[in-house]
């Protein structure tokens, strides 16, 4: 079973950047989309971007200026990084597997327990 | 950007009886919906994808249908554990494009 572990700080002055890791254990990073999900306290879910191992990437437009996703495949580990943040930032951020299904990527089968990063001075 | 849409925000159900969430998309998706639960402090676990398939571990009470824009999760005889947020979610092909509904809570009555 894979399991999925983000790292880094948990608090992010404004206007810094957020900088999270994913370690992928008990499986390869290789031939699977990645992603990042955040989630505000009491809120709903947005998806930020994905990544293929290869590294193909792909943004929501709404974050694509700020955010910049990576892959270490030697460490089997994926990054986001969020420039320029708010303290409309302040959320819980999950790493996620997506697997391909009929041809497609639709879905995240695979979750992190979550990171809470705190963007505050 | 397409929207999901849930229904209700909440919905309050005794234990042993069915519930029904609903997911509207405000434009075509196909069949790429799937569901998620959620607890509190917990991440998201997956449901159901591709509209129907029940995901690894999924007990069968746990049932998804509908096409298009028009969605429903099913749980056939709700247990104890049942009660969460549950959030649909589509994906879109191109330009890829992932967005949540806003999720429903299901409690107990």
């Amino acid at each position: 079973q894979v399991h999925l572990q983000e790292s880094g700080p948990g608090l992010v002055k404004p206007s810094e950047t957020l900088s999270l890791t994913c370690t992928v254990s008990g499986g390869s990073i290789s031939s699977y989309y990645w992603s990042w999900i955040r989630q505000p306290a009491g809120k709903g879910l947005e998806w930020i971007g994905r990544m293929y191992f290869s590294g193909n990437t792909n943004y929501n437009p709404s974050l694509e200026s700020r955010v910049t996703l990576s892959v270490d495949t030697s460490k089997n580990q994926f990054s986001l990084k969020m420039i320029s943040v708010t303290a409309a930032d302040t959320a819980v951020y999950y790493c996620v597997r997506i697997p391909r299904y009929s041809g497609t990527y639709s879905y995240f089968d695979q979750w992190g327990q979550g990171a809470l990063v705190t963007v505050s001075s | 950007e397409i929207v999901m849409t849930q229904s209700p925000a909440t919905l309050s159900v005794s234990p042993g009886e069915r519930a029904t969430l609903s997911c509207r998309a405000s434009q075509s998706v196909s069949s790429n919906l799937a569901w998620y639960q959620q607890k509190p402090g917990q991440a998201p676990r997956l449901l159901i994808y591709g509209t129907s398939t029940r995901a690894t571990g999924i007990p069968a009470r746990f049932s998804g249908s509908g096409s298009g824009t028009e969605f429903t999760l099913t749980i056939s005889s709700l247990q104890s554990e049942d009660f969460a947020v549950y959030y649909c979610q589509q994906y879109n092909n191109w330009p890829p494009m992932y967005t949540f509904g806003q999720g429903t809570k299901l409690e107990i009555k």
